[in-house]
């Protein structure tokens, strides 16, 4: 069955840390890979995607992901964090070939002034 | 772009009564997409609609289950002699097309006492 893996549940980081959270699928076609924020009382929303060309795609609020197929990984990354940043984050794929998308289990990521 | 709206935002019921939940996508998107997320877990797939028409169901939705978008617009969905198991939030989100970013509205959490 589809899978995708967030192996980080809980993250702490102190403002201006580099963040880096996993995310594994275990699907072996061609994928479309995102990644969702849940900011505390809001919807979810997209941060960034990723269905063809350049592996390394920037999204928003200085978000970047690396897709690397070998691995079946789509790791989220940012440089330096912010307060603003805590969140709940979501990993998502979408097989090319169909209409269910299947999220990880989500990482929630606190930010530490 | 008013975005996703669901309604009610909280739902209490007692066990074996039926519920159902409304979903209002954004106005041009032809998709919609319900999905059931409870505590400590990611958004799981529910079920698909093209327009009017329903293109795909998940396991997990059982014969108590059963969504309607009749007229390629809101969508309703009901779930028929509730059980302590439905317990949930149950998010709804629209999107133009497969390749277009999916919009989640606030979602309707459903307490089954």
């Amino acid at each position: 069955a589809q899978s995708v893996s967030q192996h980080n549940h809980h993250v702490i980081l102190s403002e201006a840390a580099s963040l880096e959270l996993g995310c594994n699928y275990s699907y072996g076609g061609t994928v479309n890979l995102f990644w969702y924020v849940q900011y505390p009382g809001q919807h979810l929303q997209l941060l960034l995607k990723y269905f063809s060309g350049d592996p390394l795609v920037k999204g928003i609020k200085g978000f970047e992901a690396e897709f690397i197929k070998s691995k079946f990984s789509f790791n989220l990354r940012k440089p330096s964090v912010q307060w603003s940043d805590t969140a709940e984050y979501f990993c998502a794929v979408n097989k090319n070939t169909g209409n269910q998308f299947y999220f990880g289990t989500g990482t929630s990521l606190t930010v530490i002034p | 772009d008013t975005g996703v709206s669901q309604n009610p935002r909280h739902k209490i019921t007692k066990r074996g009564q039926n519920v159902t939940f409304r979903c209002d996508p954004i106005s041009e998107h032809n998709r919609l997409y319900w999905y059931r997320q409870t505590l400590g877990q990611g958004p799981e797939f529910l079920t698909y609609f093209q327009n009017e028409a329903q293109l795909e169901k998940s396991r997990l939705l059982s014969d108590r289950f059963s969504a309607e978008r009749p007229k390629g617009s809101f969508s309703t969905l009901e779930i028929q002699r509730t059980e302590q198991g439905d317990s949930a939030m149950y998010l709804c989100a629209s999107s133009f097309d497969s390749l277009q970013p999916q919009h989640f509205g606030d979602g309707t959490r459903l307490s089954i006492l």
